[in-house]
């Protein structure tokens, strides 16, 4: 079945970088562009940017330009996502989302379990 | 960017009622809008795609409707199982994708 699996929770000062995994199975990993989604404690949910696992290509959005950087690695079917010069305000939790049907833009039909990321010092 | 604006963004309700909820954007969107349940704790699950397409497995008791700017998720015999939080999302456009501001249904 398909499946997304991230990275453990990660405990970062302010200004440190955090590197988070997510981990797919179940599909071919390059038909597939990916999503990461955050989420700050109890608020909702923000669009980070996409990935185009088959060439690498990504659009980031506008707010996490310069901050964030999307790779991945087609042999062990995994995307990253590492954000640098953390402060309080990225503590959140981190979802990779696949959209549906090889679309760059689509809903999605499959998360990650998500990864807690504290900025904290 | 497409704004989306969901409301209520609290309601209260008890078991059996229909309840209904709103997601309006900030220009047409066409159909292309999923809405998704959330538990404390866990990932979106998607119940609705493409305006009122309902999700395989997902309880036919969840609609959706709507078209261009105006769209609406209902719920027609609330469950204990569906106490929860509900966000809509465009995906008109994915640059960038955007979401609403989410919706508690709460026990009444």
């Amino acid at each position: 079945q398909v499946q997304l699996v991230q990275s453990g929770a990660e405990v970062k000062k302010p200004g440190a970088s955090v590197k988070v995994s997510c981990k797919a199975s179940g599909y071919t990993f390059t038909s597939y562009y990916m999503y990461w989604v955050r989420q700050a404690p109890g608020q909702g949910l923000e669009w980070m940017g996409i990935i185009n696992p088959s060439g690498g290509s990504t659009t980031y959005a506008q707010k996490f330009q310069g901050r964030v950087t999307m790779t991945r690695d087609t042999s062990t079917s995994t995307v990253y996502m590492e954000l640098s010069s953390l402060r309080s305000e990225d503590t959140a939790v981190y979802y990779c989302a696949r959209p549906y049907g090889g679309n760059s833009a689509g809903y999605c039909d499959c998360w990650g379990q998500g990864t807690l990321v504290t900025v904290s010092s | 960017d497409i704004q989306m604006t969901q409301s209520p963004s609290i309601l209260s309700a008890s078991v059996g009622d229909r309840v209904t909820i709103t997601c309006r954007a900030s220009q047409s969107i066409s159909r292309w809008l999923a809405w998704y349940q959330q538990k404390p704790g866990k990932a979106p699950k998607v119940l609705i795609y493409k305006a009122s397409s309902l999700e395989s497995g997902v309880p036919s008791r969840f609609s959706g409707s709507g078209s261009g700017t105006e769209f609406t998720l209902t719920i027609s015999s609330l469950q204990p199982d569906d106490f929860a939080t509900y966000y809509c999302q465009q995906y008109s456009s994915y640059s960038p994708l955007t979401f609403g501001g989410g919706t508690k249904v709460e026990i009444k």
